[in-house]
């Protein structure tokens, strides 16, 4: 089955600055990658995704990067706000399949003032 | 809409209890998903449906966990007997689909087993 390993699992950066997070996966089959924001308290939400046609997608200050030669998707916030403070989890998935998604262990998210 | 439902918001049990846990999906959508949320596992798929009936009960960790739906606006997850390593965030979530669709979650039961 489908492997998918997050980093960092916390992440500090200064209100403003750019915060990055990284995944990899291992099956070679999946095409489909979604990022969720979990707010304290609340359910995961989806933030952006992008499918294995496109390496790179933007939606304002946040965008998706996808290497699948490398196997490896990465979250770009740029100048981070403090509601940017949460946990995030990033997740694979191979469209038309019968297996879901499978998901990262989460990074949290720290913007300081 | 009002979402994806979740009952109860809390639970607070004894080992060897039962525990049942209820979710409404979202009208419309036919996919339906279960999973456990701690910090050592991080979220974790159990089950899910499609049409209410079971498509992979993989991730279900054993014989004391069963998950039920039976319409397509309701679903059940059952543990008997409970054990304190059972003690997690579990969230129910619905999609149009397995893979491709937005999934929307509840809030979560937070279950505590004494």
């Amino acid at each position: 089955g489908e492997n998918v390993e997050q980093h960092p699992s916390t992440l500090s950066v200064q209100e403003g600055d750019s915060a990055v997070i990284k995944c990899t996966y291992s099956d070679s089959a999946s095409n489909y990658f979604p990022w969720y924001k979990q707010e304290l308290g609340k359910g995961p939400q989806l933030i952006i995704d992008i499918r294995s046609n496109v390496g790179e997608k933007k939606d304002q200050r946040i965008a998706v990067t996808l290497n699948k030669t490398a196997k490896h998707f990465s979250l770009h916030i740029t100048e981070t706000q403090p509601e940017d403070s949460a946990v995030y989890f990033c997740a694979a998935g191979s469209g038309g399949g019968a297996d879901g998604l499978t998901f990262g262990k989460g990074t949290h998210l720290i913007i300081q003032p | 809409d009002a979402g994806v439902i979740q009952s109860p918001r809390h639970e607070v049990t004894e080992m060897g209890q039962e525990v049942t846990l209820r979710c409404k999906p979202i009208s419309g959508h036919d996919y339906l998903f279960w999973y456990r949320q701690t910090m050592m596992r991080g979220l974790e798929l159990l089950i899910y449906f499609n049409n209410n009936v079971p498509i992979d009960d993989s991730g279900m960790p054993e014989d004391r966990f069963s998950a039920k739906m039976p319409n397509a606006s309701f679903s059940t997850l059952k543990i008997q007997p409970s054990e304190p390593r059972d003690s997690a965030v579990y969230f129910c979530a619905s999609s149009l689909g397995p893979t491709f669709y937005e999934q929307y979650f509840g809030p979560g039961t937070r279950l505590t087993v004494t």
